[in-house]
């Protein structure tokens, strides 16, 4: 795999730990979100997507927050593990352009110490 | 196995030379989209297609090409590369660019990401 060196806000979680991500996104009008993790070496993956229609939306271990009033978005992580160190991003899809754009945040990096 | 595949992993080129990285997926995607990952600037998509023969920009298309003439394939083509496009490459693909009413994912699979380096 591959990783690009990037000067991203960190975030420090000791193990055990709750985390939160938080994500400003850009367009009002923005109607889907999704969270991906990028681990060092690797493609971003999938974690969780909320619709505009909810504020709340709940995983495993994860759960989706959405303030549209505000436009944020944030991840919660609960009992942080090791493996959940890597860089999360949010994205957003504006339906009223296409369904097919997707904007990224840049990310945010979470280190998960013991 | 379900997989994104991009060739080649690694290239280092000179300015001008033009090369096509390719990228091909094994789960019968409709959509598929190219990123490039730069710096303090997260993903930015490059182009997206939602079907065969059907591509469109994203919000860096400059100096890029891409065809979809069968669903699996969707390379992406540099006629001229420059300098500024040296970066970290990825495709993405999913089932479909519409996330559906009865709320299913609108999960991309992402391939592993192809570094270029242009001189």
């Amino acid at each position: 795999g591959e990783s690009v060196g990037l000067h991203l806000p960190t975030l420090s979680v000791q193990e055990g730990d709750n985390s939160i991500i938080n994500c400003a996104y850009s367009n009002s009008a923005s109607d889907y979100f999704i969270w991906y993790k990028q681990e060092s070496g690797k493609g971003p993956q999938f974690i969780i997507d909320i619709r505009s229609n909810m504020d709340k939306r709940q995983g495993q271990r994860v759960t989706v927050l959405l303030n549209k009033t505000v436009k944020h978005l944030s991840l919660q992580i609960a009992a942080t593990q090791p493996g959940d160190s890597a860089v999360y991003f949010c994205a957003e899809n504006y339906n009223g352009d296409s369904w097919g754009k997707l904007q990224f945040g840049a990310g945010t990096q979470v280190v998960v110490t013991p | 196995e379900a997989q994104v595949t991009q060739n080649p992993r690694y290239l280092i080129t000179v300015t001008g030379k033009k090369l096509t990285v390719t990228c091909s997926q094994n789960m019968n995607h409709e959509y598929m989209s190219w990123y490039r990952q730069d710096p303090g600037l997260g993903l930015r998509q490059i182009y997206y297609s939602m079907n065969v023969e059907v591509t469109d920009k994203g919000d860096v298309p400059e100096g890029y090409k891409v065809s979809r003439k069968e669903k699996r394939n969707f390379p992406l083509i540099l006629e001229s590369p420059s300098p500024n496009q040296t970066s970290l490459y990825f495709c993405a693909s999913s089932r479909s660019n519409y996330p559906g009413l009865a709320g299913e994912a609108y999960e991309q699979y992402f391939g592993p990401g192809t570094r270029l380096t242009v001189t």
